[in-house]
């Protein structure tokens, strides 16, 4: 139980094009999910929390008109990379609260590359 | 913001060896999540254990809240436990830098 879905594992795009990310919670739902970024060989970086039904919170330095968030329903959130540059190539992955002693749980990731 | 370190930050060791990784947080914390990164950027939910003692075969954590740190421990290690050892604190699931850890054959 408690599997967050994320679609799609790769991509490849071309400079100026856009690029939507999708995470479902399977098996329960999802108030919150968060999205975080991840460079080679570092550490994942907090982007943005997504609140269902309102907008989303975004960390100091992350642009929100590029990451566009969408949390519709509680089931799913969506990030959309905008007008994609090269140096947006990068590992995208969210997580949700599943709650009691479990925690978090994340997706897959995705594998952004800009060309 | 809430500050996390791990040490070390890298660990080369003989299959079979035991190994200890630590994680110290700047602040109390509500959450604490020890994570495996395997090679294909998968995280694999190792523990949630913000406080006390857990263990899962091979694998232990203690938490000790009061004193803000967290250890990880894998005892008779194995080639696939190779990878990046994260430790992540808060509502906001803040990592740490991480370990990577190598076990030789």
């Amino acid at each position: 139980g408690a599997v967050v879905s994320q679609h799609p594992s790769w991509v490849i795009c071309k400079s100026g094009t856009s690029v939507k990310i999708e995470c479902r919670s399977l098996d329960f739902q999802a108030t919150t999910m968060f999205w975080y970024r991840q460079f080679p060989k570092q550490s994942l970086m907090l982007m943005a929390t997504s609140n269902e039904g309102s907008k989303a919170t975004y960390e100091q330095g992350v642009e929100k008109d590029k990451f566009l968030i969408n949390h519709a329903s509680l089931t799913l959130s969506t990030l959309t990379v905008t007008s994609a540059h090269p140096e947006d190539s990068s590992f995208y992955i969210c997580s949700a609260r599943v709650g009691g002693s479990y925690g978090y749980t994340f997706g897959s990731g995705t594998r952004l590359t800009v060309v | 913001g809430i500050q996390v370190e791990q040490s070390p930050p890298d660990l080369i060791l003989q299959e079979g060896a035991n190994s200890t990784l630590r994680c110290n947080f700047s602040d109390s914390v509500n959450n604490l999540q020890w994570f495996h990164q395997n090679p294909w950027g998968q995280l694999i939910n190792l523990f949630y254990i913000p406080s006390g003692t857990k263990q899962n075969g091979r694998l232990s954590a203690t938490t000790v809240a009061t004193e803000r740190y967290s250890l990880l421990y894998i005892s008779s290690s194995q080639t696939t436990d190779s990878g990046v050892y994260f430790c992540a604190v808060d509502d906001k699931i803040i990592f740490g830098k991480g370990t990577r850890l190598h076990i030789l054959p």
